[in-house]
């Protein structure tokens, strides 16, 4: 089943500015994946943050997570042409082994 | 070195048929999966499998069937393949105890 939306579905952006995409679940999670997918390609792994966890950095990347309100979100900060993609996040709730999936935000950023 | 690399990338066919896509992992996970994206780019867990165990058998058409001969290996039967069936089928691996799943390049059937 879906449990995680993304927010915006869509993103346009100027090269050099901040992007930021939400996700909302709905139940009780032990960690949050962002994942981000290439036009054509599969998925590659971004970033995970445990539920204990407030807020992480990798990079230009940045998640937070609001178990309160059951959202995160992910800043990439000075935007490139090479992070157009779409960007889904993925929850774990249990141990059995399967994530639960948001619909994915398409990032679009202009030169 | 492809870490999971799945076969073939593209695959056309007509209704009817039964076809395989192959997946093998060289990452030594003990976890491998199938997901199917659609049109939509919405993925949907299929199956999983665990050191050649099934532990995640979602609802999909009995005429998916999985196979995993060995652990770093995880293949996909179709039969009776419908155009509802068109879709791009990724699979992927992970470490049970580290939650960050590898992907392939995924293999887009396209039923006629």
């Amino acid at each position: 089943s879906q449990q995680g939306e993304e927010d915006p579905q869509a993103l346009s952006i100027q090269e050099g500015e901040n992007a930021t995409m939400n996700c909302s679940y709905k139940t009780s999670i032990n960690n949050l994946q962002w994942y981000r997918q290439n036009s054509g390609r599969g998925l590659v792994h971004l970033i995970l943050i445990r539920s204990n966890e407030r807020e992480k950095h990798s990079g230009r990347l940045r998640v937070t997570l609001d178990t309160s309100k059951k959202s995160s979100s992910l800043l990439i900060t000075a935007s490139r042409a090479a992070d157009t993609a779409s960007y889904f996040c993925a929850t774990d709730r249990d141990s059995n082994y399967q994530l639960i999936w948001g619909a994915g935000t398409k990032l679009i950023i202009k030169p | 070195d492809t870490a999971v690399s799945q076969t073939p990338k593209y695959l056309v066919t007509q209704m009817g048929n039964d076809k395989s896509i192959k997946c093998e992992q060289n990452l030594g996970h003990d976890t491998m999966y199938w997901y199917k994206q659609d049109s939509k780019k919405f993925l949907k867990i299929m199956f999983s499998y665990n050191n050649k165990e099934l532990i995640i058998n979602e609802t999909v058409p009995n005429r998916f069937s999985p196979k995993s001969p060995d652990k770093a290996h995880l293949n996909l039967h179709i039969n009776s393949l419908e155009l509802g069936d068109s879709a791009v089928y990724f699979c992927a691996s992970s470490q049970r105890t580290v939650r960050e799943l590898f992907f392939g390049e995924g293999s887009r059937l396209t039923v006629l």
